[in-house]
């Protein structure tokens, strides 16, 4: 599995729009990549998910350039509910078991 | 919107106890999960379910652990002859189906051990 590289924690503002970058160096022809949050004592929540190039839904965008071996996920306009855990997972896609790493923990002040 | 639900939401239990976790999945999903959380580190994947039988297994679910879907909604986890490293969150979740990503998670039973 393809070992992923995010930043520890990242602070913003309300408003504001974030980006976090997730590395994957290694990453596979079948991996796709996905995102998931996690608030405190919850569980994760899916995202987003993408292969290449651009994926957005209601949530977040997701930018994947043409090598793949990073992907930016990015919250436009985040409030203070955003605060969370944000984890970037790389996988194959026959295996049903989500590998998380320690995630990137978004602190949004007001 | 329908979502996974857990029983019990925190659990207390002495070391050496059994206790068996429950999950009701997402109706028409096929494919159920558990994960663990110890405070303050990564979630961690325990096992997969599919079709009545394990489908895939971490090297954390040893003989202390086992799954079982008793009927048609429920999912349960039992772990025997709990130790103080298994206090911990433990998260179920379940999926349409094999190989997506996008799993549904619960919101956890948090599991005690003294």
């Amino acid at each position: 599995l393809a070992k992923t590289t995010q930043p520890i924690s990242m602070d913003s503002y309300e408003g504001q729009e974030v980006n976090i970058t997730c590395s994957h160096n290694n990453i596979a022809t079948n991996d796709y990549i996905t995102w998931y949050q996690q608030f405190p004592s919850q569980g994760p929540r899916f995202i987003i998910q993408g292969y290449k190039t651009k994926v957005t839904n209601e949530v977040a965008s997701l930018f994947i350039p043409a090598d793949r071996k990073s992907s930016t996920l990015s919250l436009p306009r985040v409030s203070l509910s955003d605060t969370a855990v944000y984890y970037c997972l790389v996988g194959l896609g026959w295996t049903d078991k989500l590998i998380f790493g320690t995630g990137t923990r978004l602190q949004v002040f007001p | 919107e329908p979502e996974v639900t857990q029983t019990p939401s925190h659990q207390v239990t002495q070391m050496g106890q059994e206790v068996i976790l429950r999950c009701v999945p997402i109706s028409n999903h096929l494919y159920f999960y558990w994960y663990r959380q110890i405070l303050g580190q990564k979630v961690e994947f325990l096992v997969s379910f599919y079709n009545n039988e394990i489908s895939e297994k971490s090297e954390i679910f040893d003989d202390q652990f086992s799954v079982e879907r008793p009927d048609g909604s429920n999912f349960t986890l039992k772990i025997r002859s709990t130790k103080l490293e298994d206090s911990a969150m433990y998260f179920c979740a379940s999926s349409p189906g094999q190989g997506s990503y996008e799993q549904y998670f619960g919101p956890g039973t948090r599991l005690t051990v003294t």
